[in-house]
């Protein structure tokens, strides 16, 4: 079956500190891969995104490479700030399955000044 | 762009009410929306996808009964929690994804705490 596999947290780290919150997944087909970003008490954003293997997903500073070889969508970023406490979600989609988001347990990042 | 309001964000009511959520996509149309809860410290457990037209599709597990769902426009679906008890207590998101752009990703709500006394 499909599923997304996430690194346990919490992760509490210092400001300016690097970040790697690992994401590995299985798939039966060729799936679009995702982060979001869920701030305590909102829904969810999506931080960034990557359809192919090899695609590199950036945003405000976060990056990650689909990887197909070991099936990984690791999020860093390299100077962590305190505004980026939040859960992330690493998140797979196969359109040709019914375009469902099929989503890791979440990851708890806390950083501190 | 690509805006999803679901209203409202908070409710509290007693046991036995039906309580109703709205999910509307404000700057595009959305053939399919999606109907989420999240317990606390959990991740999002799709409920049911809804499509405009027609009847909505539950996960297993997942009492269409109990948990209504409307998708009577390409803006707006609802999803309705009939003889609401403390257990349903929980947070509710819905996502919408853009129509006629299957492969574009899904934009969530801010979610909706439910909590029934």
């Amino acid at each position: 079956g499909n599923s997304v596999t996430q690194m346990e947290g919490p992760v509490t780290l210092s400001e300016e500190a690097f970040l790697t919150i690992n994401c590995t997944y299985t798939a039966t087909g060729y799936p679009s891969l995702f982060w979001y970003v869920q701030y305590p008490g909102e829904g969810l954003q999506l931080l960034l995104k990557a359809t192919k293997a090899d695609d590199k997903g950036s945003n405000k500073g976060f990056e990650a490479t689909y990887r197909k070889e070991t099936t990984s969508f690791h999020l860093e970023k390299g100077s962590v700030q305190v505004s980026d406490s939040a859960v992330y979600f690493c998140a797979l989609v196969l359109y040709n399955q019914g375009g469902k988001l099929i989503f890791g347990q979440g990851t708890e990042l806390s950083v501190k000044p | 762009g690509a805006v999803v309001s679901q209203h409202p964000s908070w409710v509290i009511c007693k046991s036995g009410t039906s309580v109703k959520i709205e999910c509307r996509s404000l700057d595009f149309q959305a053939t399919t929306m999606f109907w989420y809860r999240q317990f606390p410290k959990q991740s999002l457990m799709l409920m049911a996808t809804s499509n405009e037209g027609s009847k909505a599709t539950y996960e297993q597990g997942v009492e269409k009964d109990k948990f209504l769902i409307n998708h009577a426009s390409l803006t707006l679906s609802t999803l309705t929690v009939t003889s609401a008890h403390p257990e349903d207590s929980s947070f509710y998101i819905c996502s919408a994804r853009p129509h006629r752009r299957s492969n574009q990703p899904q934009h969530f709500g801010d979610g909706t705490r439910l909590s029934i006394l």
